[in-house]
């Protein structure tokens, strides 16, 4: 079975330039999360979704930051304009109801 | 929002020994999993254990939700238990994170 799939998987762009980062979850799970870690802060959840509505965005860190989730089978992460210290590894995750948490293998993003 | 404490931050262990890792946190949950986070960055799933005892082979876990505790055992520890074990709490789906455990197995 397909695990949870992001896109790309590493990149490394300019600041100002915008972002986007994609995310398939797991077919029939509901609920959908994107996550950033970083050394200083650990694991943060940035938003939350559950049947394509976004629930929860406090942890989106500023306008800067957007999410989407058109339909059940894909997410999208928006950084625009993005700056270096929004290098980190950004993680998508989804789960079926509140049950086990399945983790795509993250986006590791580089501003320079 | 809920604290989570893990101990010990960082733990070296000779193959095939045994430990104990800790996750505290400071108020009721209805839902707790342990993740494995490897060398390459992979977070796996362990555990959804919000109360009670479960085993997966070498590795079991125990919650006390009353306590407000969990602990995951390892057994005969093996280099590939290497990487970071976090534990993640929640009261409905927004999940807290502790620091972790960093865990070096050494053949």
């Amino acid at each position: 079975d397909a695990g949870v799939i992001q896109s790309p998987r590493h990149e490394v762009t300019e600041m100002g330039q915008e972002v986007t980062l994609r995310c398939k979850p797991i077919s029939g799970h509901d609920y959908l999360f994107w996550y950033r870690q970083t050394m200083m802060r650990g694991l943060e959840l940035l938003i939350y979704f559950n049947n394509n509505v976004p629930i929860d965005d406090s942890g989106m860190p500023e306008d800067r930051f957007s999410a989407k989730m058109p339909n059940a089978s894909f997410s999208t992460l928006k950084i625009q304009p993005s700056e270096p210290r929004d290098s980190a590894v950004y993680f998508c995750a989804s789960s079926f109801a509140t049950g086990k948490i399945y983790f795509g293998e993250g986006s590791w993003l580089t501003v320079v | 929002g809920i604290q989570v404490e893990q101990s010990p931050p960082d733990l070296i262990l000779q193959e095939g020994a045994n430990s104990t890792l800790r996750c505290n946190f400071s108020d009721s949950v209805n839902n707790l999993q342990w993740f494995h986070q490897n060398p390459w960055g992979q977070l796996i799933n362990l555990f959804y254990i919000p109360s009670g005892t479960k085993q997966n082979g070498r590795l079991s876990a125990t919650t006390v939700a009353t306590e407000r505790y969990s602990l995951l055992y390892i057994s005969s520890s093996q280099t590939t238990d290497s990487g970071v074990y976090f534990c993640a709490v929640s009261t409905g789906n927004q999940f807290y994170f502790g620091t972790g455990t960093s865990l070096t197995v050494i053949p």
